[in-house]
């Protein structure tokens, strides 16, 4: 069982290019997020889709865009990538039951540069 | 601004000491909180949850204490251990909401 999967790993990119990195989740769960995670901010929230077909906004879009190309798959686009924009992107995915609260399962993430 | 203040950033702690990291949030609304731990190039894992009905939550060595009044919550890891040495990070959610926010982190260093 892989988990969160997250592709790739490392990237390195150019002020202006553009880049999508990709999740797929096996765990059969309906949420699915992208996070930022930067030094002594924690992780902060791009966007998210609480289930297939959905997508809203999380606490830092600007730049951003996704897709929820199917129940498995939630990529993320830079589409045209900023210094701002360097940071660690790790994606998640939780079960999301009515009324009650349940882990978040995170990938291994992707260390982004923009020079 | 942040939602969930966490402290201290960094963490220093003799091996079989107790380490402490505390956290505020201001929202009412939220009524689940958990506390990941991550390891250096590993995504984060939740260590444990608690809800606002209970004060304290223990499991192993990992205790959450919970203030509801104070808006507060705190980890304690008793008998700490070089393997605990991590990030740590709060969390808080609310029961209609589909999103966790996160406090800023805490690193802590086990020393043997």
């Amino acid at each position: 069982n892989a988990g969160v999967t997250q592709t790739p790993k490392f990237q390195v990119l150019k002020t202006g290019q553009s880049m999508t990195l990709q999740c797929a989740q096996d765990m059969n769960h309906n949420s699915m997020y992208w996070y930022r995670q930067d030094p002594g901010m924690g992780l902060r929230l791009i966007y998210y889709s609480a289930s297939e077909g959905t997508t809203d906004k999380g606490e830092v879009p600007n730049g951003y865009n996704v897709s929820r190309l199917n129940k498995r798959e939630f990529s993320l686009r830079l589409e045209s990538a900023a210094p701002s924009q360097t940071s660690v992107y790790f994606c998640a995915s939780r079960a999301r039951r009515t009324g009650q609260s349940s882990e978040a399962f995170f990938g291994q993430g992707t260390r982004l540069t923009v020079v | 601004q942040q939602q969930v203040k966490q402290s201290p950033q960094s963490l220093i702690v003799q091996k079989g000491g107790i380490s402490i990291i505390n956290c505020a949030y201001e929202n009412t609304a939220f009524d689940y909180f958990p506390w990941y731990q991550q390891f250096p190039g590993k995504g984060p894992a939740l260590l444990i949850a608690i809800r606002p009905d209970v004060s304290e939550k223990k499991e192993g060595r990992f205790t959450i204490s919970f203030n509801k009044s104070a808006k507060q919550f705190s980890l304690h890891i008793m008998d700490s251990q070089p393997g605990d040495s991590a990030t740590y990070f709060c969390a808080a959610r609310g029961n209609a909401g589909n999103m966790l926010t996160f406090g800023g982190g805490t690193r802590l260093m086990v020393k043997p």
